[in-house]
């Protein structure tokens, strides 16, 4: 267990409303990552985090922000949701500099109609 | 541009048989390689990860994989399947260049058969 948690774990949401998703975690690690699932594309990554106030884009960050004001919380922002923004998403964390190994959250599947 | 490809979208496999499942990486250098699970409605498990040394590495659950660099493969294999392995499985690359991230393969579903 790596400690994570993600919140809401379902969210039903309309198309052009905001949506804010949190992840949580409780061992203070440097690197947090967000991540969405779809079928047929695996897993893509969004933005990443890589210290307090450090974050860069993934590939699929368009109509993403972040924010990282404090080590534990990494938040996704869809300012404007729209359909195609329906997926599954996962946080993870990255514990060690230099390793690439990953631990994942449980997910939230956000639902935009 | 790096890419991961997992060839089988699909695999059904009958409980007790064996198990192989493919990656394919294209990248310039030797990679850090991953194997990861997720079952249903789950978040991903690592099963296990290759960074140099023994090409043959052993994971969680009986799982081992195998890097073959003249093949840019990584392909996870276990001797005897059991119901409880039926899940997605996904093969992840680390970029050693720049951040710190990984890229997936597209995954591939495996089936248990009684």
């Amino acid at each position: 267990d790596a400690g994570i948690t993600q919140s809401p774990r379902h969210k039903v949401t309309e198309t052009g409303t905001p949506v804010t998703l949190r992840c949580h975690q409780t061992e203070n690690h440097r690197y947090m990552y967000w991540y969405r699932q779809d079928p047929g594309h695996g897993l893509r990554l969004i933005h990443y985090s890589y210290g307090v106030k450090d974050t860069d884009k993934g590939e699929v960050s368009d109509g993403y922000s972040v924010s990282r004001s404090k080590t534990e919380d990494f938040l996704l922002t869809l300012e404007s949701a729209t359909s195609s923004q329906t997926s599954v998403y996962f946080c993870a964390i990255g514990r060690t500099s230099g390793s690439y190994e990953q631990y994942f959250g449980p997910g939230t599947r956000l639902t935009v109609t | 541009a790096q890419s991961v490809t997992q060839p089988d979208i699909h695999i059904t496999v009958s409980e007790g048989a064996s198990l192989e499942l493919r990656c394919n990486y294209s990248y310039g250098a030797t990679p850090y390689l991953f194997w990861y699970v997720q079952s249903p409605g789950q978040g991903l498990q690592l099963l296990l990860k290759y960074f140099s040394g023994d090409t043959l590495v052993q994971g969680i659950k009986g799982f081992e994989a195998e890097f073959k660099r003249s093949q840019s493969s990584f392909n996870l294999r276990k001797p005897s399947v059991h119901w409880s392995d039926a899940a997605e499985y996904f093969c992840a690359v680390g970029l050693l260049q720049g951040a710190q991230k990984l890229v997936f393969g597209q995954g591939t579903r495996l089936t248990i058969n009684p």
